[in-house]
């Protein structure tokens, strides 16, 4: 079975653009999880999907959104982009909502705001 | 004062060595995971914890609940244990599996 799939994996955007990131979770995984990780540090909670109704949302302004589609892929979007949105966008999923179960990570983006 | 601290944040070993990384939180906890980032930034799991200890090949994982501590040993280190390792935790009030993480500890063994 394949991993968790994130798209792209690296990418250059000037500030004010906005940006879409994917994530693909592996087969049967109905949670998707979106963690910032800016460099040296741990990754911060973004937002949590499951069943397509967000579950969870983090400190983040509201420039930042999500989506969980059907077939329980899931998008991040960041409009109007600024310096400090450069980091790595870490997507996580498992198998039900509850915490009961391994987590599984992506490969991140690589996002970088110039 | 973040909620879960590491330390130390950077340590390097000799191949063979006995490795130690300590993991402290101050907030209530459902589980502990320890995961394995390598440079190009994927993450894994190594374990997930709620009490006691585990234990997969070189690598043992303990947690003191009691105490909000825990550690992650790494045995006969290898230069392909150089990764960070973080320590996250799932906090009691919160739902679904949303997670806290340290900053990392930054580990290089050396041949």
């Amino acid at each position: 079975d394949a991993g968790v799939t994130q798209s792209p994996t690296h990418l250059i955007k000037t500030r004010g653009q906005h940006v879409t990131l994917r994530c693909s979770p592996i087969s049967g995984h109905k949670s998707v999880s979106w963690y910032q990780q800016v460099l040296g540090q741990g990754p911060q909670f973004i937002f949590q999907y499951y069943e397509k109704e967000e579950r969870g949302r983090g400190n983040f302004p509201d420039r930042f959104s999500a989506r969980q589609f059907p077939n329980y892929s899931s998008e991040l979007n960041v409009n109007a982009l600024l310096l400090g949105d450069s980091a790595l966008y870490l997507c996580a999923t498992r198998e039900s909502f509850s915490s009961g179960n391994t987590i599984y990570f992506g490969e991140g983006s690589w996002l970088t705001v110039v | 004062k973040n909620e879960v601290e590491q330390s130390p944040q950077n340590l390097t070993a000799q191949e063979g060595e006995f490795i130690t990384i300590n993991c402290s939180y101050s907030v209530g906890i459902s589980a502990l995971h320890w995961l394995q980032q390598h440079p190009g930034g994927g993450i894994v799991s190594l374990f997930m914890l709620s009490s006691g200890k585990k234990k997969h090949g070189r690598l043992i994982a303990t947690i003191n609940i009691q105490e909000k501590h825990s550690s992650l040993h790494i045995t006969a280190s290898h230069p392909r244990d150089s990764a960070v390792y973080i320590c996250a935790v799932k906090r009691v009030e919160t739902s679904g599996s949303r997670l806290t993480f340290g900053e990392g500890t930054q580990l290089t063994v050396n041949p």
